[in-house]
């Protein structure tokens, strides 16, 4: 069972609207949890960064949350756009690595 | 223009030989890294250095080489030896190794072996 679960595996929406993605783990403990933007054949780019102790991170019209209740954290975007399209990868920094989630494949559709 | 760069972005070879990715940073970070992406999985560690002339196997180092005799430069020999190299390989940096500091990636390299 991999340690860092993202769902959904892709995701359409309208330009304009709002979409949230998940990222279960079970990694435990945990330094950080980053949300990274990774844009066709480019390589991923930091969103945000959270520490076990914050709840929740925001970068213009992207929002990080996390739950360490519920081992969950999600990516809340606002007024998507064309150019978010692209894939969204849960990254977790444990007590010895870094383990990366498979993805979030978003296409926004005008 | 600071950052991280790979080169060539796209690269293809024939099965049996070796061939070799580059990667540079100009960023004055000690730990880099080398990933391996495969569609639909997660970046998987192929190797990584916390200082010059050292390194270490990550997951799946089976069938690669790295060197780092500069702080800048960590390049990668995909070997003949690698089962199926056909993927796409991104380089990493980070001011210190342990991974609490940020990763930066570089641009990626897309190696085909036919």
């Amino acid at each position: 069972k991999n340690q860092v679960e993202q769902s959904p595996q892709s995701l359409i929406i309208l330009e304009g609207k709002n979409c949230t993605l998940q990222c279960n783990y079970t990694v435990s403990p945990f330094s950080n949890l980053r949300w990274y933007k990774q844009d066709t054949g480019r390589g991923p780019v930091s969103l945000t960064i959270m520490t076990f102790s914050e709840n929740t991170k925001s970068n213009g019209r992207y929002t990080a949350t996390l739950d360490a209740d519920t081992k969950q954290s999600s990516l809340h975007i606002t007024a998507s756009q064309l150019s978010d399209s692209a894939s969204y990868i849960c990254v977790l920094l444990g007590a010895s690595k870094i383990i990366f989630g498979s993805g979030t494949r978003l296409s926004i559709r005008p | 223009d600071g950052g991280i760069t790979q080169s060539p972005k796209y690269l293809f070879r024939k099965e049996g030989q070796n061939v070799t990715l580059s990667c540079e940073q100009n960023l004055n970070h000690d730990a880099m890294y080398w990933y391996r992406q495969d569609p639909g999985q997660g970046l998987r560690l192929i190797y990584y250095s916390q200082i010059v002339n050292d390194f270490q196997k990550g997951d799946i180092a089976e069938g690669y080489s790295v060197s780092r005799e500069k702080k800048e430069s960590f390049p990668l020999t995909v070997t003949s030896a690698q089962k199926n190299p056909t993927a796409f390989y991104l380089c990493a940096s980070s001011l210190n190794p342990g991974g609490r500091y940020e990763q930066y990636f570089g641009p990626g390299t897309r190696l085909t072996v036919t």
